[in-house]
């Protein structure tokens, strides 16, 4: 299960860090990604972070803004995001990223939690 | 820049139809894709990965094929709770960007 929190109502240019935590697996063991998704609007890939949290990988745009993290002795997952705008207005899933050998690997988003909303609005 | 496109953006059908969304890349991904469905209100649910494998649980009326640049999501035969919006996403690699999404409804 994953339990996203942290959202909210902000300004333009302020901060804020959303939280997932997690039960119900070994949460060290998976890669974990975030994922948003503006009203009406499609699924956007933010950020995802390694199993140790010793590599992280962002969407282009958000970069430099956003900063993934994570605590395994919490079984916690981060979203840092700094610079808000307004079109950073989104509902943000945590998402845990599994792998199925076949024998190639192949990842996938296979538990989502059910979302924090985030809304930049002055 | 990688591209995905989607295809249609949106579809009505009836009950028991059997329908197919298109997804196209334009770099070979192999068959790094993957499917998700989406109910209004709920977050993504995997449906395929793989482009053909389908997730534990799914329904055997939900199939996917393709390789390289064109792949495709069938549904043999509409249930009731199969009117949703669809997703693909590359994971071949990051950005593991997600197409604009198919909405079908119902006819």
């Amino acid at each position: 299960q994953l339990v996203e929190s942290g959202g909210g109502v902000v300004q333009p240019g302020t901060s804020l860090r959303l939280s997932c935590s997690v039960s119900g697996f070994t949460f060290r063991n998976f890669f974990m990604s975030w994922v948003r998704q503006a009203p009406g609007k499609g699924l956007e890939w933010v950020a995802q972070l390694t199993d140790d949290g010793s590599a992280r990988h962002y969407a282009g745009s958000l970069r430099g803004r956003f900063t993934i993290s994570r605590d395994n002795s919490k079984n916690t997952l981060y979203l840092q995001m700094n610079n808000l705008r307004v079109d950073d207005t989104a509902v943000y899933y945590c998402v845990r990223r599994s792998v199925s050998c076949h024998p190639l690997c192949y990842y996938y988003l296979d538990v989502w939690g059910e979302g924090t909303a985030v809304t930049v609005t002055s | 820049d990688f591209q995905m496109t989607q295809s249609p953006s949106s579809l009505s059908a009836s009950v028991g139809d059997r329908v197919t969304i298109t997804c196209r890349t334009s770099q070979d991904i192999n068959v790094f894709l993957n499917w998700y469905q989406q109910r209004p209100g709920k977050p993504p649910r995997l449906l395929i990965y793989a482009a053909t494998i389908l997730h534990s649980g799914v329904p055997s009326r939900f199939s996917g094929g393709g390789s390289g640049t064109d792949f495709t999501l069938t549904i043999s035969s509409l249930q009731p709770e199969d009117f949703a919006t669809y997703f693909c996403q590359q994971n071949y690699h990051v950005p593991y960007i997600f197409g604009q999404g198919t909405k079908l409804e119902i006819k």
